[in-house]
Parts: C-alpha cells; structure tokens; sequence
C-alpha cells in the first residue's frame, strides 16, 4: 500500500534559518506528492504541489521537487520567519483526479523562534 | 460564506450520548471526505463520498454512521463512542474527476474538536 515517510518533530530554528523538512514515499504509478500546513487552530491548507517527476512546487518561498528516482518530496525554504511555526504535511495521491482521500505523513512540527 | 465550514468546533459528549458533526462547502466540489486527527499519528482517512455516493469506507466503526445527502453537505453522526475517539475530525473536498494530468487538491475545514468523556 501506499506510504508517506516524514522528519518528526518538532524541529526548532532561528529566524532566517535555512529549512528542510525530509519527505519519502512508498507507492504505485506515479503519484501527485504534497505539502499541507496547519497552524494553530487550523485545518490543513495546501502549499505546494507537483503532478509528475522533476517538476518543482513553489509557494511563499517554500519549495520542493518530485524526485522519481529517490521517492522524495524534501521540503525547503532559504529564510524562515515566526510565522512559519507550524505543522507541516508531506502527502500523496495515487489515482490522478479521481476522488482519493490522500495519504498523509505523521506530520513536523515546526518551531521557529525570533 | 466560502471554503468548508464545520460546526460545531467543539463538542464533548459521554459515552452514550448520539450527536453529529456538520460540514458544508461553498466551493462547488463534487468529493468530501471525513478525516480523523489525533496526536502522533498519521491522518485517518474515514469516509469520502464522490457525487453523493459513498466511495471509501476504511474500516471504520459502525459507531460513526456519515450522510452526505448533496455535494455541498456532509455529516458524521456520532452513537456510544469510546474515549479513544477523542480527536479532531476533519472535513475537506474537492473538485475530483479533472483529468489524468489533474491532481486532487482538498480544501480542509477547521475541524471539530471532539472529547468523549
């Protein structure tokens, strides 16, 4: 079956501190890979995504690359703030634009102090 | 009113109480699924419902019965829970069946904060 792999937290940085948060998974065909937030009191919101081998997603200055070859989706940002603390998802979706409930990571627990 | 909205988003109930949690999306998705959150673990996919019709069942307990009565509307309906289904229930949906080049984003509610005493 489908798996996702992720860093557990928390992981704690300084402000402007390189970021990233390690992906892997296990699945069948070629997923879509994701990264969702959630901060406090929050649901998930999607931030980035990427549909096929070597493409990069990018969203407020994170960023990640489907690696077929490595099953990776590592996440990264050059300069994290405060207000990146939060809990970030690493997930997959196998059956292209079907209705598929998306398999999650165990989530990171990101903490970034000023 | 946009994106998904869930009520209540706190609720705590006794063991042999019946309640329901309430989602609803103004996005004009056509999939909703239910998810469970608890601390340390992976999200639980539950129940996803495509076009009314329920699509996936992941072993869940008879005690949680879902509705899903449109495309807009979907509730989970709670009976003689245990203590261990304390969690965050998470509601979310999506526009499925764009394609084999599309993928399938979810838009998440909030959640509901359930405690089962």
């Amino acid at each position: 079956g489908n798996s996702v792999t992720q860093m557990e937290g928390p992981v704690t940085l300084s402000e402007e501190a390189f970021l990233t948060i390690n992906c892997t998974y296990t699945a069948t065909g070629y997923p879509s890979l994701f990264w969702y937030v959630q901060y406090p009191g929050e649901g998930l919101q999607l931030l980035l995504k990427a549909t096929k081998a070597d493409d990069k997603g990018s969203n407020k200055g994170f960023e990640a690359t489907y690696r077929k070859e490595t099953t990776s989706f590592h996440l990264e940002k050059g300069s994290v703030q405060v207000s990146d603390s939060a809990v970030y998802f690493c997930a997959l979706s196998d059956r292209g634009g079907g209705a598929d409930g998306l398999t999650f990571g165990k989530g990171t627990h990101l903490i970034i102090q000023p | 009113e946009t994106g998904v909205t869930q009520t209540p988003r706190h609720l705590v109930m006794g063991m042999t109480n019946k309640k329901s949690l309430k989602c609803e999306q103004h996005l004009g998705h056509n999939a909703m699924y239910w998810y469970k959150q608890s601390a340390k673990k992976p999200l639980e996919l539950m129940f996803v419902y495509n076009f009314k019709e329920q699509t996936e069942n992941n072993s869940v307990p008879s005690r949680f019965s879902p509705e899903c009565p449109n495309s807009s509307h979907l509730f989970l309906h709670l009976h003689t829970l245990q203590p261990e289904d304390s969690a965050l229930y998470l509601c979310a949906s999506s526009r499925a069946g764009t394609g084999p080049s599309g993928a399938n984003v979810l838009t998440f509610g909030a959640g509901s904060r359930l405690t089962v005493l």
